[in-house]
């Protein structure tokens, strides 16, 4: 598809298992960002990748939290033991960003939605 | 840092009536601004952008946004609203670097 998709739609886990969220951006998108939405909350940003550059992990709550992104593409963001305050709805993004350049508009995906019981 | 806030949590309309959502930016320097819609159980969807020039901004499904520097402002505009656009709506703030700064949100409520 031309869109964002990210996989599985819903996921529902125990307490301290870990989950594996996946996130396919725009095809030719250089730029990805993960984002967590609590009930009722805003955005939370969590991490951004661009291009081949180190990604920016100053939102990720703990080091629980990790992401890669391979080959420049498909990202998986990664929850290890999880707990109750991890359930959220988990949206990604992806934007075209020439290096130094603005960064134009993000287009999200329709989110994955975790619940930890 | 920049950081966004919309004042309003809720706001209810009658359809066929105007709408204004508000929107309030810091930030240091001429900002990237940004209005998304989120229906339920949908990721967020561009409705306008703002990165320079007039600041009287169209969007998509006749949107519009004024952005006011001295005021640091940034609202949506609506003349018409339909039963539609019954949705949450956030406001964003970036550089030309980072990630978004997304405010916490507005549920607009549409009354037939």
């Amino acid at each position: 598809g031309a869109g964002v998709s990210q996989s599985p739609s819903n996921k529902v886990t125990e307490k301290g298992k870990d989950v594996e969220l996946r996130c396919d951006p725009i095809s030719g998108h250089t730029a990805l960002y993960w984002y967590r939405q609590s009930l009722g909350q805003g955005l939370e940003f969590l991490i951004y990748f661009q291009g081949n550059s180190a990604p920016d992990k100053s939102g990720l709550p703990s080091d629980r939290f990790s992401a890669e992104r391979t080959g420049g593409s498909v990202s998986t963001l990664t929850i290890q033991r999880t707990q109750q305050e991890d359930s959220a709805v988990y949206l990604c993004a992806s934007s075209f960003r020439l290096a130094g350049g603005p960064t134009y508009e993000q287009y999200f995906g329709p989110g994955t939605r975790l619940t930890v019981t | 840092a920049q950081s966004v806030t919309q004042p309003d949590i809720h706001i209810t309309v009658s359809e066929g009536a105007s709408l204004e959502l508000r929107c309030n930016y810091s930030y240091g320097a001429t900002p990237y601004l940004f209005w998304y819609v989120q229906s339920p159980g949908q990721g967020l969807q561009l409705l306008l952008k703002y990165f320079s020039g007039d600041t009287l901004v169209q969007g998509i499904k006749g949107f519009e946004a004024e952005f006011k520097r001295s005021q640091s402002s940034f609202n949506l505009r609506k003349p018409s609203v339909h039963w539609s656009d019954a949705a949450e709506y956030f406001c964003a703030v970036g550089e030309s670097a980072r990630q978004l700064t997304f405010g916490s949100g507005t549920q607009l409520t549409v009354l037939p």
